[in-house]
């Protein structure tokens, strides 16, 4: 059974600074990754999507990379911005069954102004 | 660009009642999903649905759930004699071929008082 962890939890960064979010899964058997932003109740804002056979994506200050080996992917945030407060989270495609995603646990970012 | 609909945005029913939830996949995918997200709590999957059945189903989607693709255009969640704990953001997502991205509506935020 596919699981998905977030670290850190939270994290509180002073406006400006670089911050990385990492994810990790147990089983290596998935066609792709996503990272998705959550702001407070409600829904999910696709922020990028990376193919099991590529290594990073990059979407302005975002880039996200894949280890599927590992079980791990990271999102790089550059220069982050209050408007950047929000929960990420990371969702696995997986390649078994019907291809059904599991979310990782989240990490609630808030940028200080 | 093609997008997931889900209606209503926001439902308040009372315990005890029967709500339908309802989906507008993207029009040539294949593979439709349910998700739901307890306050504060992870994505959580509860069902996919393809070529016209249940396809796969977590232990969450007992019962008091049903799932229905009535018109070829529109997917439905329904719940039947709604409890306290089905409280929730609903989640439907659609998927075109097999490994591609699966595309997720805003949400319905249940409430049930």
């Amino acid at each position: 059974k596919q699981e998905v962890t977030q670290i850190p939890a939270a994290l509180s960064v002073p406006e400006g600074e670089n911050l990385v979010l990492n994810c990790s899964f147990t089983d290596s058997a998935i066609y792709n990754l996503q990272w998705f932003r959550q702001d407070p109740g409600k829904g999910l804002t696709s922020l990028l999507l990376i193919q099991s056979s590529q290594r990073e994506q990059t979407s302005g200050r975002l880039n996200a990379s894949l280890d599927k080996s590992s079980g791990r992917s990271t999102l790089y945030i550059a220069a982050s911005q209050p408007g950047d407060s929000a929960t990420y989270l990371c969702a696995v495609g997986n390649s078994g069954g019907y291809q059904k995603v599991t979310f990782g646990t989240g990490t609630k970012l808030q940028v200080i102004p | 660009e093609p997008e997931v609909t889900q209606t209503p945005s926001h439902q308040v029913t009372q315990m005890g009642q029967e709500v339908i939830l309802r989906c507008v996949p993207i029009s040539n995918h294949l593979y439709f999903y349910w998700y739901r997200q307890i306050l504060g709590q992870k994505v959580e999957f509860l069902v996919s649905f393809y070529n016209n059945e249940i396809s796969e189903k977590s232990e969450i989607f007992d019962d008091q759930f049903s799932v229905e693709r009535p018109d070829g255009s529109n997917f439905t969640l329904k719940i039947r004699s709604t409890k306290l704990e089905d409280s929730a953001m609903y989640f439907c997502a659609s998927r075109g071929e097999m490994n591609t991205e699966a595309f997720f509506g805003q949400g319905t935020r249940l409430t049930v008082v």
